[in-house]
């Protein structure tokens, strides 16, 4: 069974501080997808990032950054200089290639407040 | 690229009745999977449709169904609504063509409310 757990529940930081969300995966399969959505009061999950369980480099991404550890089951994500239009939900996501026709697994969410 | 649409955004029932939401994948994508978020569960994998067929199912009872038609537009219908059926339900749509590659887009929501 798949199981993602995000352990913070909020996070509250002043603008320009970076912050860290941390993800911790579970996971049978040798072949599995990771992604990152943003939740803003709006209601739309929008689309961050994906990694491939096959591609462990790390990358940036203009103000975003993410951390995938295969050994620690971790795929943790950063923004940096953060300012108030990142306070959302942010919420971590699995699907593995054996759960076949795309279920996401999601974590229950990481809270953002970033106070100007 | 227009993005998914979902129609109504709001809506509010009473319990007992039955309610239809609406569901329009980005121009391209073949499926379209359904979500719903509640407080107190989170995020729920409800079921995904690709070529007019229902491809995997969450764990929710029967009350629960949808359908996708040829233009891959899908709907989802919840009958004999309780009060633990309010919730945000979200639409995702992807290419499905590969794996490796495709991502779930999804739309801005239908909040239910059962009174």
């Amino acid at each position: 069974a798949q199981k993602v757990t995000q352990a913070q529940t909020e996070i509250s930081v002043v603008e320009k501080e970076d912050v860290t969300l941390d993800c911790v995966y579970e996971t049978r399969d040798t072949t599995y997808y990771l992604f990152w959505y943003k939740q803003p009061p709006s209601g739309e999950l929008v689309f961050l990032i994906r990694r491939n369980s096959f591609d462990e480099q790390n990358e940036i991404s203009g103000r975003y950054s993410w951390n995938f550890q295969k050994s620690t089951s971790s795929f943790n994500f950063t923004i940096t200089a953060s300012q108030v239009v990142d306070s959302a939900v942010y919420f971590c996501a699995l699907r593995s290639e054996g759960d076949s026709w795309g279920k996401l697994q999601f974590g229950a969410g990481t809270q953002v407040v970033v106070t100007p | 690229k227009a993005g998914v649409t979902q129609t109504p955004r709001y809506l509010i029932k009473t319990r007992g009745q039955q309610v239809t939401l609406s569901c329009s994948p980005i121009s391209g994508h073949r499926s379209v999977s359904w979500y719903q978020q509640t407080p107190g569960q989170g995020l729920q994998f409800l079921f995904e449709y690709f070529s007019e067929t229902q491809r995997n199912k969450g764990n929710f009872p029967g009350r629960f169904s949808g359908r996708q038609f040829s233009n891959s537009r899908s709907e989802m219908n919840v009958s004999t609504l309780e009060l633990g059926d309010s919730a945000l339900y979200l639409c995702a749509s992807r290419w499905t063509e590969a794996s490796s590659t495709d991502t779930q887009y999804f739309g801005p929501g239908t909040r239910l409310t059962v009174l």
